[in-house]
């Protein structure tokens, strides 16, 4: 079964600063990606995915994340972090089981911005 | 676009109610629709898929009797918390997608539910 880690529970980072959340995923043959982004009071929202080619993601809100195998590992950066960053960030891993997806999440990571 | 609703926000129920909980597909129609539930500080646990007009596949430890799901159209799932306790209380979140359930549809998740169960 597929599992994903998220070492960090919490991070502060100042406005303007470089950001990079840890994602670590488990699971047997090609994953399927994903960063969503979760505001109070609203729904997740996907940042990018990454199935195939380019280990090197492209998002929304200038998000990227790069994918490597060799190190199990799929972490989300952005090189200048807004004030409206501030959110909780949710690494996924996906697959397809008995002819369904299914999506398992990592616990999150709390990003503060601070002025 | 791609925008899902649900329906409450946050309900507070005596413990052995029912409560009941919708998620629509505003502008597009979701084939597939999944129910998770979060608790404080964890990830999100898939509880359950629905596909339009068949019975919802549920996850291994997922009481079947006690959350019953219902995916009567293509924009409108229901989860039915039945004699609802306090160990129910917790964040349900659902979400849509536009195809069969493929792993490279994207899911558009909903606002979230809180329910509390007193």
């Amino acid at each position: 079964a597929q599992s994903v880690t998220q070492p960090d529970i919490h991070i502060t980072v100042s406005e303007g600063a470089s950001l990079e959340l840890r994602c670590n995923y488990s699971y047997g043959a090609t994953p399927y990606l994903f960063w969503y982004v979760q505001s109070p009071g609203q729904g997740l929202q996907l940042l990018l995915k990454y199935f195939s080619g380019d280990t090197l993601v492209q998002g929304i809100k200038g998000f990227e994340a790069e994918f490597k195998r060799s190190q199990s590992s799929f972490n989300l950066r952005k090189p200048s972090v807004h004030w409206s960053d501030a959110a909780e960030y949710f690494c996924a891993v996906g697959a397809t089981s008995g002819g369904y997806q299914k999506v398992t999440f990592g616990t999150g990571t709390k990003l503060q911005v601070i002025p | 676009g791609a925008v899902v609703s649900q329906h409450p926000s946050w309900v507070i129920c005596k413990s052995g109610t029912s409560v009941k909980i919708e998620c629509r597909s505003l502008d597009f129609q979701a084939t597939t629709m999944f129910w998770y539930r979060q608790f404080p500080k964890q990830s999100l646990m898939l509880m359950a898929t629905s596909n339009e007009g068949s019975k919802a596949t549920y996850e291994q430890g997922v009481e079947k009797d006690k959350f019953l799901i219902n995916h009567a159209s293509l924009t409108l799932s229901t989860l039915t918390v039945t004699s609802a306790h306090p160990e129910d209380s917790s964040f349900y979140i659902c979400s849509a997608s536009v195809s069969s359930g493929s792993i490279t549809d994207t899911q558009y998740f909903g606002p979230g539910t809180r329910l509390t169960v007193l």
